[in-house]
Order: C-alpha cells, then sequence, then structure tokens
C-alpha cells in the first residue's frame, strides 16, 4: 500500500519568514495530495491540495509543489503569523472511485511572535 | 450547512467491552470514511461506505466494523475493545466517491479504554 513520510515532525520559525513542510510517497499511482491543519483540539481542515497533472499550487500565502519523478511534495508557508501555528498532514490518495487518504505523521509548527 | 457531527465526543469503556460511534454527514454527502487518529500511528483510515457499502478497507483487524444507513449517517462498532484501540475517531464526509474530492472532518470521538 502507500506509505506516506513527513518531515520534520517539529518546527518553529520567527513570524514573518517561511515554512517548509517536505513530504515523500511511494505509490506512483498516487494522484490526488491534500495538506491538512489541525490545531489543538480541531478537527483536521483542508487547507491546500494538489492534483498530479499540476507542479504547483498557490493559495495567498500558501503554496504546494509536486514533483512526480521524485515522488515528493511540499508546503510552503511564507509571512508566517501566530495563527499558522498548528500541526499540518500531507496526505496521498491514488484509488479510483475511493476517498481514502493515506496521511504523513504531521509537522508541529510553533510560529513565534 | 451544518457540518460533520459526531457522538459521542467523549467515551471511557474497559477492556473487552464494545463501542459504537455515530457519524453525521453533511447533507448531500454521500461517502462516509473513518480515520484512527493516534499520537504514535498519526491519522490511519480504517473504512469507506457509499451508498450504503463498504468500498474500501483499511488494515485494521476485524474487531472493527462498520455500517452506512441509506440516510448516509454511519456507524462503526469496535469488539473485545484492547487499551490500544484508545484514539480519536474521526469521520469525513465527501460528496461523491472519487479522489479529489475534499473531504470534511467530523470533531472526532475521542475514547479512552482502561
Amino acid at each position: 500500500g502507500e506509505n506516506v513520510e513527513q518531515h520534520p515532525s517539529t518546527l518553529s520559525v520567527q513570524e514573518g519568514d517561511s515554512a517548509v513542510i517536505k513530504c515523500t510517497y511511494s505509490d506512483s499511482a498516487s494522484n490526488y495530495f491534500p495538506w491538512y491543519k489541525q490545531e489543538l483540539g480541531k478537527r483536521p481542515q483542508l487547507i491546500i491540495d494538489i492534483r498530479s497533472n499540476v507542479g504547483e499550487k498557490k493559495d495567498q500565502r500558501i503554496a504546494v509543489t509536486l514533483n512526480k519523478t521524485a515522488k515528493h511534495f511540499s508546503l510552503h508557508i511564507t509571512e508566517t503569523q501566530p495563527e499558522d501555528s498548528a500541526v499540518y498532514f500531507c496526505a496521498a490518495s491514488h484509488a479510483r472511485g475511493a476517498n481514502n487518504l493515506f496521511f504523513g505523521t504531521g509537522t508541529r509548527l510553533t510560529v513565534i511572535p | 450547512k451544518a457540518g460533520v457531527t459526531q457522538t459521542p465526543r467523549y467515551l471511557i469503556k474497559t477492556r473487552g467491552q464494545q463501542v459504537t460511534l455515530s457519524c453525521s454527514p453533511i447533507s448531500g454527502h454521500r461517502s462516509v470514511s473513518w480515520y484512527q487518529q493516534t499520537p504514535g500511528q498519526g491519522l490511519q483510515f480504517l473504512f469507506e461506505y457509499f451508498s450504503e457499502t463498504q468500498r474500501n478497507k483499511g488494515n485494521f483487524p476485524g474487531r472493527f466494523s462498520g455500517r452506512q444507513f441509506s440516510n448516509s449517517r454511519s456507524e462503526m462498532n469496535v469488539s473485545t475493545l484492547e487499551l490500544g484501540d484508545s484514539a480519536l475517531y474521526l469521520c469525513a464526509s465527501s460528496l461523491r466517491l472519487a479522489a479529489y474530492n475534499e473531504q470534511f472532518f467530523g470533531p472526532g470521538t475521542r475514547l479512552t479504554v482502561l
């Protein structure tokens, strides 16, 4: 089955700096890569996603890049703010006619004011 | 639109007991997936239901089962509880059964097994 690895497990940045979280996946058939943000005690929420036919996608301060050849994808957050502090999960999905996601182990991001 | 709801929010059980968790998807969503979240293993896929049929199953023992009703509400059951079943159980609903569909998570049910 699919195996998603995520690094780093923890990340601390100064407010205003950029943060980068990296994930690799094992199954070349994976074609959908969402990123979820989970604040303490809350449910995971989708912040951005990318399909395998796209190399990069941006949404304001958040961007995701995908390298299908190397089987890795990354989340970039620019101009970080304290409210960006949370656990971020990458995920991969590959099954046609299915929604099951394979998640990375999460990155705890702390933005220091 | 109301979001995904899960009941109960918290549950304490003892080893050997069984438990049933409930999930109500967003109105109009027909796919419901279940995930187990633990500090050590992260988020792991349990199973997915669409139109009252299990479409996918993760790598969990047969003690974990589920079902979906005609109104798309779903339940999952864990029998013969073990200490290692202590976790946050999240359900997620989606409009259709296909990749690329955003999954909306519920608040979860925190299960503690003593």
